[in-house]
């Protein structure tokens, strides 16, 4: 069993929904909890960064955590065309403070 | 600013020959990854480089050997490549040793696609 485990999608929703991504993961030790967004043919750039349990804000985007559940979402607001990449999760425990464990990515189309 | 640069960007290989995948990053980071990424596998680390003079292993370091040059440079070796190692490789750097402590942070390159025969 995968430590972090993501829906691959493909998701495809209309411009101005909102979408939701998450993932799940079994390692109780992750403490810290990444979004990293994936354009076509480019290289993961980090998105959101979140510690513990709790809600980040930013602009369109909001990280959950629940740490109870094993269970992390991104949420995109008024999605936009822009959006369309693939979305990794990634997560860092305090044993593991030089390595990221990475969930396999949603990929997300956002028509116009 | 170039960020992280990687060379060659594509690659085809026969089974048994070696290659040597190259990295600069010219934001004065400290520690460099080389990581593989496959359809729902996700991003797999195969070695990293806290800091100059430093390597360790990752996940999958089978196969693969890495020399970190300098502070700038960090390169990716495959010995006798293999069918399964073809993938997309990326090289990534961060500013700090520990990533807890950089709000986790990588900054990767734009990989490079090796195709194994």
């Amino acid at each position: 069993q995968k430590e972090v485990e993501q829906d691959p999608g493909p998701l495809s929703v209309p411009e101005g929904a909102i979408v939701s991504l998450n993932c799940t993961y079994s390692n109780s030790a992750f403490q810290y909890f990444m979004w990293y967004r994936q354009y076509s043919r480019k290289g993961p750039e980090l998105l959101m960064y979140t510690y513990s349990s709790g809600n980040k804000e930013d602009g369109r985007f909001t990280a959950q955590v629940d740490k109870s559940s094993k269970y992390i979402s991104l949420f995109i607001r008024d999605s936009q065309p822009s959006d369309s990449a693939t979305y990794l999760c990634a997560m860092i425990g305090s044993g593991s403070a030089r390595q990221l464990t990475f969930g396999s990515g949603t990929q997300l189309t956002v028509l116009p | 600013n170039a960020g992280v640069t990687q060379t060659p960007k594509f690659q085809v290989l026969k089974t048994g020959q070696s290659m040597t995948l190259q990295c600069a990053q010219d934001m004065n980071h400290n520690s460099m990854y080389w990581y593989r990424q496959d359809p729902g596998m996700g991003l797999r680390l195969i070695y990293y480089s806290a800091s100059e003079g430093t390597t360790d292993k990752g996940e999958v370091p089978n196969g693969y050997n890495v020399s970190r040059l300098n502070k700038r440079e960090f390169s990716l070796r495959l010995e006798s490549a293999a069918p399964s190692q073809t993938s997309v490789y990326f090289c990534a750097s961060s500013e700090r040793r520990q990533l807890i402590t950089n709000t986790g942070e990588l900054f990767f390159g734009e990989g490079s696609r090796l195709t194994v025969l």
